[in-house]
């Protein structure tokens, strides 16, 4: 079974430039998300989508960044304008329902952002 | 709020050495809970986890159990390998909000020879 895939895998780019990253996740699974992960830090959810529709986008920061699942497949996030803090390693998880409830989620390899 | 809390890293380990990296969460509601590995230049992989107190996860010689009662979910392995040097995750999911993960910082293993 392939597992997620993401694209690029490294990106370089100056402040306010945009970016767009691209997410393909595991064939058959409804949700997919988006996680931010910080040096150091875990991974911070950004967005998830059910389907084609957003089920959570609390801690996306809507002035800049923005996602969508056309067809409930794949998915891209992109940031325009982006900020220095924005440098970070882009995760896109995706899940289906488990027969106990709880869904487990299967991660993409990332996308390693640098903004200079 | 849902949050995950691990101990302070690194962690430096020699070959066959036990291992026990401490996670400890707090919870509104009745969260399953989850150890992710990140090894060098690889994406998350699922460790191991359980989604009811008392429940034991098992996978690869680790090993981590549900408890309840002192909301911990503390990881253990009786002899690691140099191959165990990764970052290793703690996460809860909670299913009454929509199951997102809610990670600890994680803490990064290094195994000597």
């Amino acid at each position: 079974e392939a597992g997620v895939a993401q694209s690029p895998r490294y990106k370089i780019i100056e402040k306010r430039q945009s970016v767009a990253f691209w997410c393909n996740p595991i064939s058959g699974h409804a949700t997919l998300y988006w996680y931010q992960q910080i040096l150091g830090q875990g991974p911070k959810l950004l967005i998830q989508f059910q389907n084609n529709g957003v089920v959570d986008d609390s801690q996306l920061p809507k002035d800049r960044f923005s996602a969508e699942r056309l067809k409930g497949v794949d998915s891209t996030l992109k940031i325009q304008p982006a900020k220095l803090e924005d440098s970070a390693v882009y995760l896109c998880a995706s899940s289906s329902p488990g027969t106990t409830g709880t869904d487990t989620q299967y991660f993409g390899p990332g996308t390693r952002l640098t903004v200079l | 709020g849902n949050s995950v809390t691990q101990m302070e890293g690194p962690v430096t380990l020699s070959e066959e050495a036990f291992l026990t990296i401490n996670c400890t969460y707090t919870a509104t509601g009745y969260p399953s809970l989850f150890w992710y590995v990140q090894y060098p230049g690889e994406g998350l992989q699922l460790l191991l986890k359980a989604t009811k107190a008392d429940d034991k996860g098992s996978n690869k010689g680790f090993e981590a159990t549900y408890r309840k009662e002192t909301t911990s979910f503390h990881l253990e392995k009786g002899s690691v390998q140099v191959s165990d040097s990764a970052v290793y995750f703690c996460a809860l999911s909670d299913p009454g909000a929509n199951s997102k993960l809610t990670f600890g910082k994680g803490i990064t293993l290094s195994v000597r020879p």
